[in-house]
Parts: C-alpha cells; structure tokens; sequence
C-alpha cells in the first residue's frame, strides 16, 4: 500500500500569511487528488493533477506536481479564515488519503 | 437525491449495542466508499463496494463491523457490539468513475457515533 505522507501536520497562521503544504510518497503517483475538508462537513475535491510539472491554479491556491509525480505541494497565498479546514490529498483512483493538514487561519 | 445523504447525522449509543448506519450515494453512481474519521484525524478507509463485485473488505478493523449495499444504492454500515474506541465520525462517499485517475469522490456530511 502506497503511503502517503502530508507535512506540516498543523499549521496556525494569521490572516494574509502566505503557506505552503506538501503531500508525499516513495512511490509515482499516476495522479493526485486535493480535497478541503470544513468543519461538520466531507471532504471536497479542490483539484486533479494529473502530468509531472503540472501547476494549477485556483484563485488564491497553486497547486504543483513533482516532475518524478512523488510529490505535490499546495500554496495558499494571502489566507483567509475561510481557507480554515483540513487539507488532505489522495492518490488517484486508490482507496486511500494522506492523513491531512489541519490549518488555522486567525483573523 | 442532489448530494450523498447519510443517517443518522448523530448516535449516541452504550458501549456493546449495536449500530447501524445508512448511506444513500447519488444516483447513478456506481462506487461507495466507508470512511471512518477520529476527533482530529484523517480518513480511514474501511470498505469499498463497485457495482455487482465483491467488495474490498480490507479496511475493516474488527469482525464487528460489516457492511451491505442492497441493490447496488443504498449501503448500511454495521458495528456490532460497540466499543468506546469505535467513536467517530462515519463518512460514506460515491463516485461514478471508479478506477479511473481523475474520478472524484463525493462525500456525505457524516454520521457522528459516540459509544458511552
């Protein structure tokens, strides 16, 4: 089973910081999801990546892939509260997610 | 139904009763997934069902926990005689595009268990 490894594990920042979380494996990815998880809600897919290099952008989120697709990043530039949630991401078409990035954006 | 609807939303329950909770995925889809998610945590995956084949058991932790999908729609989740490391929260998703890399998992709201 391909392991998953998501870093920072928590992160508390202050409104209009900008952050950086990493999703990692030793093994290729054939893709990779991103998903936000709210409070009292389930997780929400944000983007696929699908090709090694691979950035997307979703308006204040870029989302890159590595060129060996072992590993992907998420850059939130200037948070906001409402970016607050659980950050997890999941390998295409597997059954299994990386166990998350808690983040807390302060007003 | 527009989203995955899960119930109950919430059960409180006394340790070694037994629980059951349901999951109705969009329709039309084929695939459903169990995930569990302790206070804090990520998801745990625990059983995956696709169309008519066997389902892929492989996450459930203990024998106490089982699971069904009548009709290839709704699924119940069962966990017999609960246990007070069994509190958490329930998610069920669906997806149409099982297998495939770009598929995404649509996911209910869940169902918190908590076993006194």
């Amino acid at each position: 089973t391909q392991l998953l490894e998501q870093s920072p594990q928590f992160l508390s920042i202050q409104e209009g910081e900008n952050l950086t979380v990493y999703c990692n494996s030793s093994s290729v990815f054939s893709s990779l999801q991103w998903y936000r998880q709210e409070p009292g809600e389930g997780p929400v897919l944000l983007v696929t990546v699908v090709t090694g290099g691979e950035v997307k952008k979703l308006k204040r989120l870029t989302f890159q892939f590595g060129d060996a697709r072992k590993d992907s990043s998420l850059h939130i530039t200037a948070a906001q509260p409402g970016d607050t949630g659980l950050y997890l991401c999941k390998q295409g078409g597997k059954l299994i997610f990386g166990q998350g990035t808690e983040l807390s954006v302060k007003p | 139904g527009a989203g995955v609807s899960q119930s109950p939303s919430n059960k409180v329950t006394e340790k070694g009763k037994d629980v059951e909770l349901r999951c109705d995925p969009i329709s039309g889809h084929t695939a459903l997934y169990w995930y569990r998610q302790s206070l804090g945590q990520g998801l745990e995956f625990l059983i995956y069902f696709q169309g008519n084949s066997a389902p892929d058991k492989s996450g459930l932790p203990s024998d106490r926990f089982s699971a069904e999908r009548t009709g290839g729609s709704v699924s119940t989740l069962t966990i017999q005689r609960t246990q007070q490391e069994d509190s958490a929260v329930y998610l069920c998703a669906s997806s149409s595009r099982t297998g495939e890399l770009t598929g995404e998992l649509f996911f209910g709201e869940g169902s918190r268990l908590t076993v006194l």
